[in-house]
C-alpha cells in the first residue's frame, strides 16, 4: 500500500524558512517523479514543485522559484521541500504527491499525503 | 501558462441527478486532462486520467470526455458520497495547472 506522510509544517514569521518532509513507502521511490501541491485556506489547488525520479530534474511554479528547493533522499525514501524567504501568501496545506504515468507522456497525481499546514504570520 | 476554467463554480443537485462539470483550457492539451475529488478536511482523490479513463476503484457512474480544449466530468446518478469539490488538472505542460474547482452541494 502506497503511503505518503508529510511533516515539518508549522508557524513561521515572514522571511523565515521551513523544511517539509514526505516519507514514502509501498512503491519504488526512485522510479517515480514526485510533486508538492498546496492549498491555501478555503482556496483551490496549486502545483508548487516537481522532481524527477532520478532527482536530476526539478520544476517550480513561478510563485516559488528562487525561494523553494525540492530534493529527495533515495536512501531514506523521503522527499523534501526547503522553503526560504517565506511570505504570508505561502500559508497553505502542503501535499506530497506521487506521479502516475499514462499514454507515454501523460501523468497525474495518484496518491496524496494527508498534508501539512504551513502558516506564515507575524 | 495554461489557464483552466471550470464551470459552474458551484452546483446544487439531488441524489439520483445526473450532473456535468465542464473544464476549458486556454490552449490545446490533447487529452492530458485529469480529474480529482476533494471532500472537506481530506486530501484530493484521483478519479480520471487521460480525459476519460477511470482510475481503479472509481465507481462507473463517473465518466469523463473531451479533447483539445474542452472537457467534461459527468456523474450519471449522484450518490450522497459524491457531494464534494471537483478539480480538473492539465499535465500537458509545466507549470501544471488546476481549475478553480466546482463545489457540488446537496439541494
Amino acid at each position: 500500500e502506497v503511503q505518503l506522510l508529510e511533516s515539518g509544517g508549522g508557524l513561521v514569521q515572514p522571511g523565515g524558512s521551513l523544511r517539509l518532509s514526505c516519507a514514502a513507502s509501498g512503491f519504488i521511490f526512485s522510479s517515480y517523479a514526485m510533486s508538492w501541491v498546496r492549498q491555501a485556506p478555503g482556496k483551490g489547488l496549486e502545483w508548487v514543485s516537481g522532481l524527477s525520479g532520478s532527482g536530476d530534474n526539478t520544476y517550480y511554479a513561478d510563485s516559488v522559484k528562487g525561494r523553494f528547493t525540492v530534493s529527495r533522499d533515495k536512501s531514506k525514501n523521503t522527499l523534501y521541500l526547503q522553503m526560504n524567504s517565506l511570505r504570508t501568501e505561502d500559508t497553505a496545506v502542503y501535499y506530497c504527491t506521487k506521479t502516475y504515468y499514462y499514454d507515454g507522456s501523460g501523468f497525474a497525481f495518484d496518491h496524496w499525503g494527508q498534508g501539512t499546514l504551513v502558516t506564515v504570520s507575524s | 501558462d495554461i489557464q483552466m476554467t471550470q464551470s459552474p463554480s458551484s452546483l446544487s443537485a439531488s441524489v439520483g441527478d445526473r450532473v456535468t462539470i465542464t473544464c476549458r483550457t486556454s490552449q490545446t492539451i490533447s487529452r492530458h486532462l485529469n480529474w480529482y475529488q476533494q471532500k472537506p478536511g481530506e486530501a484530493p482523490k484521483f478519479l480520471i486520467f487521460g480525459a476519460s479513463s477511470l482510475q481503479s476503484g472509481v465507481p462507473s457512474r463517473f465518466s469523463g470526455s473531451g479533447s483539445g480544449t474542452d472537457f467534461t466530468l459527468t456523474i450519471s446518478s449522484l450518490q450522497p458520497e459524491d457531494f464534494a469539490t471537483y478539480y480538473c488538472q492539465q499535465s500537458y505542460s509545466i507549470p501544471i495547472t488546476f481549475g478553480q474547482g466546482t463545489r457540488l452541494e446537496i439541494k
